[in-house]
């Protein structure tokens, strides 16, 4: 596998549910970060991880619980959503944060509906 | 409040022809800009990038160019083709953001036609 790869393509979860979404790259970066595109929305930043450590969080409420055990995965972790969750998440990779941000690698995405 | 607009959701041109698509940004602290290239079911591809200290930079095909004064930025395609059919994203970030992450806008689908 190549690039910057994301599992599961398509969940349906209920609000009840516990479910994570996993990514993972192969590119030798070492940040990554989770963005999330709702319909007609631009793409929202969500969490941003250099080396391992968060080093932003975007406001995003505690349902959502990203986890980054080595510098090539990603995990977001959910429970209990709502439906306006239902979102394509995107992650993304870069060399490291700072100037190399600006180029970064993106997954295909994980696209989410909440019942 | 977005930060980087995208005004057009879509644009069709014929192949062969130039292609246009247009951005615009309200943060004045953004000192660098990017435009991404979505195809369905494929996340986005870094495209063509331009720092503040520029106005124009070209790659081939594809010019971006830069207006600060007007807070304005535009991605040329010349000569359009069948393959460059998908949605573009601009997106901006500046030194010392903080979180590094890239601000979007909505994207523009553009429909190459034959």
């Amino acid at each position: 596998e190549t690039g910057v790869t994301q599992t599961p393509r398509h969940l349906v979860m209920g609000m009840t549910n516990k479910k994570s979404l996993k990514c993972e790259q192969h590119l030798g970066h070492n940040a990554m970060y989770w963005y999330k595109q709702s319909a007609k929305k631009p793409l929202e930043l969500m969490f941003v991880y250099s080396l391992e450590e968060r080093v932003e969080n975007n406001s995003v409420p505690s349902r959502f619980s990203p986890e980054c055990p080595n510098s090539s995965h990603l995990f977001l972790h959910l429970h209990t959503l709502q439906p306006e969750d239902s979102a394509l998440y995107l992650c993304a990779s870069s060399l490291t944060t700072g100037v190399s941000s600006y180029e970064q690698y993106f997954g295909p995405g994980t696209r989410l509906t909440v019942t | 409040d977005q930060q980087v607009k995208q005004n057009s959701p879509s644009l069709s041109v014929q192949e062969g022809r130039i292609s246009i698509l247009n951005c615009d940004y309200t943060n004045s602290m953004f000192d660098y800009f990017l435009w991404y290239k979505k195809y369905p079911a494929e996340g986005p591809t870094f495209l063509i990038s331009i720092s503040s200290i520029k106005d124009k930079n070209e790659d081939g095909r594809f010019t971006v160019f830069l207006n600060k004064s007007a807070k304005h930025l535009s991605l040329h395609i010349v000569p359009s083709q069948p393959g460059d059919s998908a949605v573009y994203f601009c997106a901006a970030t500046y030194l010392g953001g903080g979180a590094d992450g890239l601000t979007f806008g909505k994207g523009t689908h553009l429909i190459i036609q034959p």
